[in-house]
């Protein structure tokens, strides 16, 4: 089983449109946890953090839950330029806490 | 402030030849880190360093893969012999040790084996 997983997607949406994107990790120590964005044949960069409270940031909105081992990512009033990959990623834990492991990411296309 | 600076941005080699991948760090930043990127497994860490001092090489595929970081501000990934299997983007990323927050990606390097 991956550490992080998530729907590869592609998800196609319309512009306006609300869409979330879900994510699971493995273990159960992890703690602290990101959202990443990446354009294509560009960099990743960090979108947000997730909080245990969950957090917002614009239209974005993060939320954790620790007893299932899920991350969630939701965009609301989606626009063309949101169309990207977004990567769920979870830091490490015990002897490996300096380390980020990436989810493979979800497509998201944003239709005019 | 430059962010993360890789070089080069493309290289195409043959296979067996040696093939070395650049990176300087942000300024200031204590921790750096190799990740690869194929479409088949995402972002995978390679390396990482904290004060030039290799912590954790688990990720790294073979023998014929090495990473230095000789001071703060350089470090070299390089793959002797390389294979077309490869072939993928390798990211470098580096981070303040107290910062709480993610890291910073360079651009990449766009590698091609044939």
């Amino acid at each position: 089983r991956k550490e992080v997983e998530q729907d590869p997607g592609p998800f196609n949406v319309p512009e306006g449109a609300t869409v979330a994107f879900n994510c699971t990790y493995s273990n159960s120590a992890s703690q602290s946890f990101f959202w990443y964005r990446q354009d294509c044949r560009k960099e990743p960069k960090l979108l947000m953090s997730v909080y245990s409270s969950g957090n917002e940031d614009g239209r974005f909105t993060a939320q954790l839950n620790r007893a299932s081992q899920y991350i969630s990512l939701l965009i609301r009033d989606s626009k063309l330029s949101d169309s990207a990959t977004y990567l769920c990623v979870v830091k490490g834990y015990g002897g490996a806490t300096n380390k980020l492991i990436f989810g493979t990411g979800t497509l998201l296309a944003v239709q005019p | 402030d430059a962010g993360v600076i890789q070089s080069p941005r493309h290289e195409v080699t043959e296979m067996g030849q040696e093939v070395t991948l650049r990176c300087k760090p942000i300024s200031g930043h204590n921790s750096l880190f190799w990740y690869r990127q194929t479409m088949m497994r995402g972002l995978e860490l390679l390396i990482y360093f904290n004060n030039n001092v290799p912590i954790d090489d688990s990720g790294m595929p073979e023998d014929r893969f090495s990473a230095k970081m000789p001071n703060a501000s350089f470090s070299t990934l390089k793959i002797q012999p390389s294979e077309p299997r490869d072939s993928a983007v390798y990211f470098c990323a580096s981070r303040t040790g107290t910062g709480l927050g993610g890291y910073t990606f360079g651009s990449g390097t766009r590698l091609t084996v044939v």
